[in-house]
């Protein structure tokens, strides 16, 4: 079984900054099968980015993604209030898929 | 427009069965994998089981393996997830979702979802 860890398990960071979101997983993933997803209190989760750097509909290209083999990295360039959720990343190539444990993101 | 809509959930004490269902519209359901995700509450996300588009072929956590059964019916739109010896640890939201299809230089992931349908195991 693949495990992601993601860093940091919460970010504080102010509207209009840069944020970073890491995951690491404990064997190598094809970039083919990981994905991101955000998620607010009380909804069903967003699909964000798939096959590590593809944008998923709708999603707006402050989100991107990027990386391979181990070490994949969410970057969202400038932050607007909506952003502020809760950050999931998803290996998805072969059974038993996996989520990372989630990054917070916070307004600071 | 493309709708998920899970049914089901519910108190259910240790032990007992409990059956999902997720009706879905707005898309060619036989053409795409469908799956099932969980969040206890308060936790993060977890993957239950995917089915592949003919139901032919099925995949499960290790921690449901032998107590969950996937299916679906291509002749109803539904997705179902048969629950049996529920514990307290599969207390969670359980969400349905669709899986988009791949091209030649990604896959996507779980592309739409439900609202979800709570299940409580408590005596």
């Amino acid at each position: 079984e693949i495990v992601l860890t993601q860093s940091p398990g919460t970010l504080s960071l102010s509207p209009g900054e840069r944020a970073s979101l890491s995951c690491r997983a404990s064997h190598s993933v094809s970039s083919f099968y990981l994905a991101w997803y955000q998620q607010k209190p009380g909804q069903a989760p967003r699909l964000l980015i798939y096959g590590a750097s593809s944008r998923a509909t709708g999603i707006p290209d402050r989100f991107s993604g990027s990386g391979s083999g181990t070490d994949f990295t969410l970057t969202i360039s400038r932050l607007e209030p909506e952003d502020f959720a809760v950050y999931y990343c998803h290996h998805y190539g072969s059974s038993p898929y996996t989520f990372g444990q989630g990054t917070k993101l916070e307004i600071k | 427009e493309v709708q998920l809509l899970e049914s089901g959930g519910r108190l259910v004490q240790p032990g007992g069965s409990l059956r999902l269902s997720c009706a879905t519209s707005g898309f060619t359901f036989n053409t795409y994998v469908m799956g099932w995700v969980r969040q206890a509450p308060g936790k993060g996300l977890e993957w239950v089981s995917s089915v592949s588009s003919s139901g032919g072929a099925t995949y499960y956590a290790d921690s449901v393996k032998g107590r969950f059964t996937i299916s679906r019916d291509n002749s109803k739109n539904t997705l179902y997830l048969q629950m049996n010896s529920l514990r307290a640890e599969d207390t969670a939201v359980y969400y349905c979702a669709r899986r988009g299809y791949c091209s030649s230089s990604s896959c996507s992931s779980f592309d739409y979802w439900g609202q979800g349908t709570l299940v409580t195991v408590s005596s």
